[in-house]
């Protein structure tokens, strides 16, 4: 199975807002509502930001939010700050019982 | 606090075996789904597999996994376990174990365990 497409990079200025875009097909992203978005620093472990397409774990500040039309999810993050920058990942649970991540987006802040 | 410790990674030989704990701490591991999460050296996240929490006997898997990775539970040491077999340099990667809080969303990660597959 292909990893869910995502852009290999966006950037932004701070304040700005961001959107990354997550696509699949109607097997995985469309199929389910199981899509979650995870934030990676550099040598750390990921960490979940948003769960079941919107849901946003405690904790997670609600700057990051989350959406779904058809085959694609999106993670759009507003009022960016430079502690945003980091890689993001998306994943999605498949018809086939596995789940799929995307190959990942390095955020730039500017 | 919630807290999953991975060991057990290594270097090994093309075609010999492995297996990885995970320990967890602050939570009762049975109780939730766990899964196996990895990245190999400056790449990104791929799930290896995962189980149902102890209520359900269901377990998953990837399909370059399938038949030669088993993931299993001991409820009464509070660890899961990958064991991983006929191993290739393709399996060289930073191992994650990662707690269910939904299905298939993973909020508690441990720090890893790396895997090097060389000859």
């Amino acid at each position: 199975q292909s990893a869910l497409t995502q852009p290999a990079s966006v950037s932004g200025s701070p304040g700005q807002s961001i959107t990354i875009s997550c696509t699949g097909t109607s097997s995985d992203v469309g199929a389910y509502k199981f899509v979650s978005w995870f934030q990676q620093y550099p040598g750390k472990a990921p960490k979940i930001i948003i769960f079941d397409v919107s849901g946003r774990p405690s904790g997670i500040s609600n700057r990051f939010s989350g959406s779904k039309s058809g085959n694609t999810a999106s993670l759009t993050i507003s009022g960016l700050q430079a502690e945003d920058e980091a890689d993001y990942y998306c994943s999605s649970y498949t018809v086939s019982d596995t789940l799929l991540f995307g190959g990942g987006t390095k955020l730039t802040v500017l | 606090q919630r807290q999953l410790v991975e060991s057990g990674g290594g270097v090994v030989q093309p075609g010999r075996s492995l297996r990885l704990s995970c320990a967890a701490s602050g939570f009762t591991l049975s109780s939730h789904g766990m899964h196996w999460v990895r990245q190999a050296p400056g790449k990104g996240l791929h799930w290896v597999a995962g189980m149902d929490y102890a209520g359900g006997s269901k377990t998953y898997y990837a399909d370059f996994a399938k038949g030669r990775f088993t993931i299993s539970r001991d409820a009464s040491k509070n660890v899961v376990y990958l064991e991983m077999s006929s191993l290739r340099v393709e399996d060289t990667a930073l191992y994650y174990c990662a707690k269910d809080m939904d299905f298939f969303s993973f909020d508690v990660w441990g720090q890893g365990t790396m895997v090097t597959v060389s000859s």
